[in-house]
């Protein structure tokens, strides 16, 4: 066990539509990170967190926004969803410096109909 | 360029064997650390090994170790006496801890063991 909850652990949902999903990091860790993974595909960054403040962006989509909430937990709100966001979508955690590695969540698997 | 490099889109070994995963990485930084994930079919992401730049002495966890040449910015993974649940794809990260602490990940190998 990680540490790192992700709920929901399934999402079907409608093109369209707009979903949130939510991340709670392991006891301590103030960065949270954002990852997409299509199917047979590496991880693409998303977008990182640390104590509530934005740190950096990577390929996220302008209808995906995330935040970070005063208790260190996170949502990534997904909009006007499009076949192609059909994903497994990562939270991970970490503590600072250079040695602390990335503790992921199970992550959400969204399904695009 | 690529920060980290996984040039073996595929590999097999026969069970009870070792097998290599190669890693290259790109960095300008003193101060680095560089990680191994597997992730079995089932999805998740289980962190498997660390390496730090300034680590002399490889890193090992059990089955697991990480052949690092740093002249030659390479980490690569080492899995000793396969197993068939090794087979899955395996990661091969970097965290620049002076660029914001990015995580950069590799493309992926996927690993199967054979019987």
């Amino acid at each position: 066990d990680s540490g790192v909850t992700q709920t929901p652990k399934h999402l079907i949902t409608a093109t369209g539509q707009r979903v949130t999903l939510r991340c709670s990091p392991r006891s301590g860790d103030l960065s949270v990170y954002w990852y997409q993974q299509s199917l047979d595909q590496g991880l693409q960054f998303l977008i990182q967190y640390y104590n509530g403040e934005e740190r950096a962006k990577g390929n996220i989509l302008e209808r995906f926004s995330a935040q970070q909430f005063p208790d260190l937990h996170s949502e990534l709100n997904l909009s006007s969803l499009e076949l192609g966001d059909s994903a497994l979508y990562f939270c991970a955690s970490s503590a600072g410096g250079a040695n602390s590695p990335l503790h992921f969540g199970n992550g959400t698997r969204l399904t695009v109909t | 360029a690529q920060k980290i490099t996984q040039t073996q889109p595929g590999m097999f070994v026969q069970e009870k064997e070792a097998v290599t995963l190669d890693c290259t990485y790109d960095t300008s930084d003193q101060s680095y650390g560089l990680f191994w994930y597997k992730q079995p079919s089932s999805g998740e992401m289980i962190f498997l090994i660390y390496q730090g730049s300034y680590d002399e002495q490889n890193a090992t966890e059990g089955r697991y170790s990480l052949n690092f040449q740093k002249a030659r910015k390479s980490a690569n993974l080492v899995i000793s006496a396969s197993q068939l649940g090794d087979s899955a794809m395996y990661f091969c990260a970097m965290r620049e801890p002076y660029t914001g602490n990015q995580f950069y990940f590799g493309t992926g190998t996927s690993l199967t063991v054979i019987p």
